[in-house]
């Protein structure tokens, strides 16, 4: 089974400072990660994803992301905040072997960015 | 590339009434589609998967009867919420995927139930 952790469901951080949304994931075959986006009564964005390959990955609007297989983590950063960077972000997961292929969400992280 | 819509965004019915909820991939042809519920604050939920041409797959402890699902064609599939309560009132989501892993996301539908 796959399970994903996002830690803290609220995270607040000033304009121009560090983001950091931290994901941990749980799978028994090599993981395919993702994160996305939700601004408010919207349907998800794609930032960025993980299948193979280099284990940094960059995605869109300056973020990025780490997979660190001995951590089992994927935690999203961007250098500098800025006040449109304020929405939901999930974490997902999905196994890389397997017909089902399903997506499996975090329970999100509520991003706050303060001016 | 890569588009799927929902219709409609909103929608607000009555009671014992059903609605249905339309997914179209606009530019390309979906051989899996998934249905997912998100209440507010919350994570998204998957409700059911379906396949074209095939019946869909619900996940545990969502109603088959009550949350109909029909893949009818490669670019389209339906919800729809039969017998429509309050508590059915939430943000319904869906994705289409191609082929390999990647699912793209529809807007959502937020539906109300008074």
């Amino acid at each position: 089974a796959q399970s994903v952790t996002q830690l803290g469901s609220h995270v607040s951080v000033s304009e121009g400072a560090l983001v950091l949304l931290r994901c941990n994931y749980s799978s028994s075959v090599p993981p395919y990660l993702f994160w996305y986006v939700q601004y408010p009564n919207q349907g998800l964005q794609l930032l960025l994803k993980y299948t193979t390959g280099a284990t940094l990955v960059k995605g869109i609007n300056g973020f990025e992301a780490e997979f660190k297989k001995s951590e089992t983590s994927f935690h999203l950063t961007k250098p500098s905040a800025h006040m449109s960077d304020a929405a939901e972000y999930f974490c997902a997961v999905i196994l890389s072997s397997g017909s089902a292929r399903q997506l499996t969400f975090g329970s999100g992280t509520q991003l706050t960015v303060l001016p | 590339g890569a588009v799927v819509s929902q219709h409609p965004s909103r929608v607000i019915c009555k009671s014992g009434t059903s609605v249905k909820i339309e997914c179209r991939s606009l530019d390309f042809q979906a051989t899996t589609m998934f249905w997912y519920r998100q209440f507010p604050k919350q994570s998204l939920m998957l409700m059911a998967t379906s396949n074209e041409g095939s019946k869909a797959t619900y996940e545990q402890g969502v109603e088959k009867d009550k949350f109909l699902i029909n893949h009818a064609s490669l670019t389209l599939s339906t919800l729809t919420v039969t017998s429509a309560h309050p508590e059915d009132s939430s943000f319904y989501i869906c994705s289409a995927r191609e082929v390999g892993y990647e699912q793209y996301f529809g807007p959502g539908t937020r539906l109300t139930v008074t």
